[in-house]
Formats: structure tokens, sequence, C-alpha cells
């Protein structure tokens, strides 16, 4: 099915370990997010890529760093995973920058 | 600080009702207004969306309004059906900005 494609589904690490999450889309959409949902927070944005070759800082990004590896990938990394990052972590994309997005699954990530 | 704000976390209605879900914002710059549908342990889906230089739209059972003079989405369901019971986000964004700013969501409940 076409759409945004985040791996893995779930994930547990302990504090101090590093990890990738993969998102890809098969959309041809030129912008690509990062978002994690917390109870009680709401989405808040970790790191965008307008387009291909960009990425910028959101409302969260301590802790992360991403890659725009080429139109259809954009991967979130933690370093050192902290159990602050305990979250499901969501990757969307659009064809319209900061219109409406097409989100992935997500992906559901426990750091003991 | 919270740009989109959603404060019912809450909603319970009974089935063949309207369901009114309310936004405020506080960014008059926001210029475009995104409702979107949440079940447990998939992404967002968008539902419905409204341009500033409108005061209403309409798809099927779902309306949204926008009153711009007090900064006031809003999404009503008419008629509520027990499917629609879900958390529903909603999304603002300026024409120029580089994401959507999303608030923490309402928990719809429809009952038979």
């Amino acid at each position: 099915n076409a759409g945004v494609t985040q791996t893995p589904k779930f994930q547990v690490l302990k504090t101090g370990q590093s990890m990738t999450l993969q998102c890809a889309q098969d959309m041809n959409h030129n912008s690509m997010y990062w978002y994690r949902q917390d109870p009680g927070m709401g989405l808040r944005l970790i790191y965008y890529s307008a387009s291909e070759g960009t990425t910028d800082k959101g409302e969260v990004p301590n802790g992360y760093n991403v890659s725009r590896l080429n139109k259809r990938e954009f991967s979130l990394r933690l370093e050192s995973a902290a159990p602050s990052q305990t979250s499901v972590y969501f990757c969307a994309s659009s064809e319209a920058y900061s219109r409406g997005y097409t989100f992935g699954s997500g992906t559901r990530l426990t750091v003991v | 600080d919270q740009q989109v704000k959603q404060n019912s976390p809450s909603l319970s209605v009974q089935e063949g009702r309207i369901s009114i879900l309310n936004c405020d914002y506080t960014n008059s710059m926001f210029d475009y207004f995104l409702w979107y549908k949440k079940y447990p342990a998939e992404g967002p889906t968008f539902l419905i969306s409204i341009s500033s230089i409108k005061d209403k739209n309409e798809d099927g059972r779902f309306t949204v309004f926008l009153n711009k003079s007090a900064k006031h989405p809003s999404l009503h369901i008419v008629p509520s059906q027990p499917g629609d019971s879900a958390v529903y986000f909603c999304a603002a964004s300026e024409l120029a900005g580089y994401a959507l700013n999303f608030g923490k969501g309402t928990s719809l409940l429809v009952t038979p």
C-alpha cells in the first residue's frame, strides 16, 4: 500500500544505547517530519526536512539527529537513549509545505 | 508555549447526536486549519481542513467551522457513530511556516 512506512514498530532500549528509526514514503512528497507523542502532550515536532538535502530543528530536537538520505527516506537517530525519550514516534510526509500530512503507523519506543 | 489548544481532553456523546470538538489558537499568522483522527496503535489520519478565507467546510458528516475573530476552529460530527470514537487532533499552519502545530487532542467516545 502506498504511504509512509516506519520501522521498527516496537523497540526497547537500555539507557545509553543508540538506535535509528527508519521512515520511507512512496508518494514522491518533498517534505518529511518526525513527531513524538506523549500522554497529555499531543504531537510535538522533533525535526523536519522541507526538501531533499535540508533538515531543521523543530520544537524538541535535543537528543536526536536526523538524516534525509534521499527524497524517500528520513531517519531519526537517538545517539544515547534516555528514559525521557520513551514515546511513540511518528514520521509524516507532505506534498505541500506545512499542509496536510500522511503519517506512518508509529514506532513505540521504551527506554529502560 | 502551546499555540494550538484543545481544552477538553475527552468528550462523550450518544450515538446519533452531534459531537462538537473545540480548538483555540493564539498565533495570528495561522491561515490553515486541519483536523486529524487517530485510533489506538495507528498513525493520525487527515479528516478535514479549512483555509482562513472560509468560515465553513463540509465533508459528509463532518463540518469544520472557523471563527477567525475568536481564533476558534471547531469540528462538528453529525450524526455521531460508534466508529467515530477516537482521538481528534486540531492542527494549524502558517503559509510561510515550516510544519503543522498540533493541539493535545480530544478523546471522543460515542456510546450506542
